[in-house]
């Protein structure tokens, strides 16, 4: 079974370039998840999708950061205009429900830096 | 609140030792899942172990053991007789009813095995 995709891997832009990161979950998960993991702390969660509603966005800073998940399954993450404090590994991660006790399978992530 | 803490920020121990990375959380909540997940250099989090809150059996799988005890809100994970391999950034994460359902990570145990 095919994990969680992510691509790119890797992304170099100057702030207030714009940013985009795409993401195809695992078949079959209902639910996908957008986190920031900035170096040396835990993933952070930025938006969590149901198919292809919005579940919680409450910690997407939305003046800049925009996701969605049109279809309901791959899911792109955009950011606009990107800041310094934006370099971070963006990290995709999908379950096949939002249940509290569902495994979420994670991407490789794509590691940002805002120059 | 949800909280989680990993203490141990680095730890190195040589080939074959056994080491104990620690979590300690705090929730509100009576029904809860911990969980651990390893992050290779590759940067993908995989995931080793659920537990719910109402299951404070111990674990073991292979080298790995888990120690839940909620008398300390403590969730620890064993390695037994470490190998290279298992050198990465290990997460501990909560997810309860509160904090709308989030997951919470603590900011990882970095953990060198060498030769």
């Amino acid at each position: 079974e095919a994990g969680v995709a992510q691509s790119p891997r890797y992304k170099i832009i100057e702030k207030r370039q714009s940013v985009a990161f795409w993401c195809n979950p695992i078949s079959g998960h209902a639910t996908l998840y957008w986190y920031q993991q900035i170096l040396g702390q835990g993933p952070k969660l930025l938006i969590q999708f149901q198919n292809n509603g919005v579940v919680d966005d409450s910690q997407l800073p939305k003046d800049r950061f925009s996701a969605e998940r049109l279809k309901g399954v791959d899911s792109t993450l955009k950011i606009q205009p990107a800041k310094l404090e934006d370099s971070a590994v963006y990290l995709c991660a999908s379950s096949i429900g939002s249940g509290q006790g569902n495994i979420q399978y994670f991407g490789a992530g794509t590691r940002l830096s805002v120059l | 609140a949800q909280k989680v803490t990993q203490a141990q920020t680095e730890i190195s121990v040589v080939e074959k030792e056994d080491v104990t990375l620690d979590c300690v959380y705090e929730t509100r909540d009576t029904t809860y899942y911990l969980f651990w997940y390893k992050q290779p250099p590759s940067g993908e989090l995989v995931f080793l172990i659920r537990r719910n809150s109402f299951d404070e059996q111990n674990e073991i799988s292979g080298r790995y053991s888990w120690n839940f005890q909620k008398s300390t809100s403590s969730f620890n994970f064993t390695i037994t007789a470490s190998q290279v391999v298992d050198s990465a950034v290990y997460f501990c994460a909560l997810r309860g009813y509160t904090n709308a359902g989030k997951s919470t990570f603590g900011d990882g145990t970095t953990l060198t095995v060498k030769p």
